[in-house]
């Protein structure tokens, strides 16, 4: 069956560290791999795309990788800060016969702490 | 903050009963999306409108259906709403046909609760 997992226990890290979240995908085959940051009672927020014949991508403190063999995307946030805490979802898309939509996975909770 | 605004920002709906939410796409934007999170889980697809037509649809009942308007705002309308219904409702809007390879622009939602 098709499955998109992320960690679902939350992530604790100390401020200035390295964030590290991983979304891994079984019976899919995405042409394109999208991170989204949502707050607690808010709309999830655009962070960065990949597209499958990319390896990695990167944005300011924001990397993502994404490995179409593995089936898996890392997504690392360098430097991080007690404002990065949120949710993390990760969303398949461009799926063979699933049209234009996005297939997100459950989302991984992040907590830096000072 | 995005330029999508979503109304109601709370809703509390009896069972049976029928809900109409509405959202109002970013200035040149003429795709929204449709998306029903449950606590706890990522956003479910539930259809997609563009350019006034529905061009794609998740695994959700007839009874959800929508309606986009010639300025790209749209409607999502549950009816015989059931206590399941309960989650926070998301639409997003973008550029073109596709949410797969652009950035979507998601609204803050609209919380419905079905007693």
């Amino acid at each position: 069956s098709q499955k998109i997992e992320q960690n679902s226990e939350a992530l604790n890290i100390q401020e200035g560290k390295t964030a590290t979240l991983t979304c891994n995908y079984t019976n899919y085959s995405p042409a394109y791999l999208q991170w989204y940051r949502q707050d607690p009672g808010r709309g999830p927020v655009f962070l960065l795309l990949i597209r499958e014949n990319e390896k990695e991508k990167r944005k300011e403190r924001l990397k993502v990788t994404f490995d179409t063999t593995l089936k898996q995307s890392l997504f690392h946030i360098t430097a991080s800060q007690p404002a990065d805490s949120a949710t993390y979802l990760c969303a398949l898309a461009g799926l063979t016969g699933g049209g234009n939509k996005l297939t997100f996975g459950t989302g991984t909770q992040l907590k830096v702490e000072l | 903050e995005t330029g999508v605004t979503q109304s109601p920002t709370h809703l509390i709906k009896t069972r049976g009963q029928q809900v109409t939410l509405r959202c109002s796409s970013q200035s040149g934007h003429n795709t929204v999306s449709w998306y029903q999170q449950a606590l706890g889980q990522g956003p479910q697809f539930i259809f997609q409108y563009y350019r006034e037509e529905e061009n794609g649809r998740g695994n959700f009942p007839p009874r959800f259906s929508g309606l986009q308007f010639p300025n790209y705002s749209s409607e999502l309308n549950v009816n015989a709403l059931e206590l399941d219904d309960s989650a926070l409702y998301l639409c997003a809007s973008s550029s073109g046909p596709s949410q797969s390879n652009t950035e979507a622009f998601f609204g803050q939602g609209t919380r419905l609760t079905v007693v």
